[in-house]
């Protein structure tokens, strides 16, 4: 499973929008990047999924360039309920049996 | 939809005694779920995959007779943790694969595990 790299952590404002990037430099041909949120003392939440180009939907989008190495979450226009962990991973979902490897993760911090 | 439960959502134990967690996809079937151990202010660690009707798959360094998986229908898989220590108080959290769908996982909210 490929390795990610983020930022510990971010901090922002509210009504911002928020790009968070995580580079994924081994990233394989059959692997997908997929972001959750997790708030404190609570399960992580799916965001969103890509494999190339550019994903969005009503929550987030997310910004892959031609060579996969990278990917960036958008979130527009936050608000104070977007203060969470945000976790990149890449991965097969078909390979490994569909388990997934949680890196360190992006604490983002909204402040009003 | 795709809704996963956990059972309790907290639980404080004395030492030495044995605790189970349950997990359950509330309206879909699962036939692989996973386990996963968070300690304050770190990542998930994925702790083993629980398939139904076969015995789970532990990840290095899990040990697998202190944490029994057990996964008897397509909607339930229980985690024990046995003979409980200090050292194992963590959130533990699982997930559910949806029958067919690898491509998304749904975690559920959480198990806080307090050993005195």
């Amino acid at each position: 499973l490929a390795k990610t790299t983020q930022p510990i952590s971010m901090d922002s404002y509210e009504g911002q929008e928020v790009n968070i990037t995580c580079s994924h430099n081994n990233i394989a041909t059959n692997d997908y990047i997929t972001w959750y949120q997790q708030f404190p003392s609570q399960g992580p939440r799916f965001i969103i999924q890509g494999y190339k180009t550019k994903v969005t939907n009503e929550v987030a989008s997310l910004f892959i360039p031609a060579d996969r190495k990278s990917s960036t979450l958008s979130l527009p226009r936050v608000s104070l309920s977007d203060t969470a962990v945000y976790y990149c991973l890449v991965g097969d979902p078909r390979a490994e049996g569909g388990k997934l490897i949680f890196g360190q993760g992006t604490e983002l911090s909204v402040k009003p | 939809g795709a809704v996963v439960s956990q059972h309790p959502s907290r639980v404080i134990c004395k030492s030495g005694t044995s605790v189970k967690i349950e997990c359950r996809s509330l309206d879909f079937q699962a036939t692989t779920m996973f386990w996963y151990r968070q300690f304050p202010k770190q990542s998930l660690m994925l702790m083993a995959t629980s398939n139904e009707g076969s015995k789970a798959t532990y990840e290095q360094g899990v040990e697998k007779d202190k944490f029994l998986i057990n996964h008897a229908s397509l909607t339930l898989s229980t985690l024990t943790v046995t003979s409980a220590h200090p050292e194992d108080s963590s959130f533990y959290i699982c997930s559910a694969e949806l029958a067919g769908d690898q491509e998304t996982q749904y975690f559920g909210p959480g198990t806080r595990l307090l050993v005195l």
